[in-house]
């Protein structure tokens, strides 16, 4: 069965830093990985989709990539600024053997400090 | 824009007084399905929908009732709230094979009191 597992659960950084948030999962036979970002108490903003054929994937500032090999994706995020600060989530999405769902990682809580 | 859109976004209500969350996505998405997040819990699915007239318990279903009879609407029914089902909702949709992201809606804050 898979598990998503993130670390750091939070990280601090000033602003302007170049950072890196990882996502490590357990079973190799993945179709793709999701990232989604969580504002407080607020909705969940898809970021990038990572499909089984493709290495990576970019957005503006943001770069995600997957390496099925080694169980990890990691989400590059350059020239942090503050309204960066919120929770990140990875996920695995549609496995059959877990009834359809995304199977969720806990989160990084990121704090980018001006 | 292609959206799921949620409503209502805000809820309080009491013990008991039945309650329906509307869920609706214009992407033409075969897939739906609903998350309830809770601290320290995280994310945890309670019903989806793989098409029209198609739906199936996630992992936290009692208490809710669903419903697909549109592909665009997938409504949670709360027949009988209790307080343990205070929690953020989210309504989710893919377009139906597994190189799919999903989309989701804005979340609704429901307070049981």
């Amino acid at each position: 069965k898979q598990e998503v597992t993130q670390i750091p659960a939070a990280l601090s950084v000033p602003e302007g830093e170049n950072l890196v948030l990882n996502c490590s999962f357990t079973d190799s036979a993945i179709y793709n990985l999701q990232w989604f970002r969580q504002d407080p108490g607020k909705g969940l903003t898809s970021l990038l989709l990572i499909q089984s054929s493709q290495r990576e994937q970019t957005s503006g500032r943001l770069n995600a990539s997957l390496d099925k090999s080694s169980g990890r994706s990691t989400l590059y995020i350059a020239a942090s600024q503050p309204g960066d600060s919120a929770t990140y989530l990875c996920a695995d999405p549609r496995r059959a053997d877990s009834n359809y769902q995304l199977i969720w990682g806990a989160g990084t809580k990121l704090i980018i400090k001006p | 824009e292609a959206q799921v859109t949620q409503n209502p976004r805000y809820l309080i209500t009491v013990t008991g007084k039945k309650l329906t969350v509307t869920c609706s996505q214009n992407m033409n998405h075969e897939y739906m399905s609903w998350y309830r997040q809770d601290p320290g819990l995280g994310l945890r699915q309670i019903y989806y929908s793989m098409n029209v007239e198609v739906t199936d318990k996630g992992d936290v279903p009692e208490g809710y009732k669903v419903s697909r009879k549109e592909k665009r609407n997938f409504p949670l029914i709360l027949e009988s709230p209790s307080p343990n089902q205070t929690s953020l909702y989210f309504c989710a949709s893919s377009l139906g094979g597994t190189g799919d992201g999903y989309t989701f809606g804005s979340g609704t804050r429901l307070t049981v009191v």
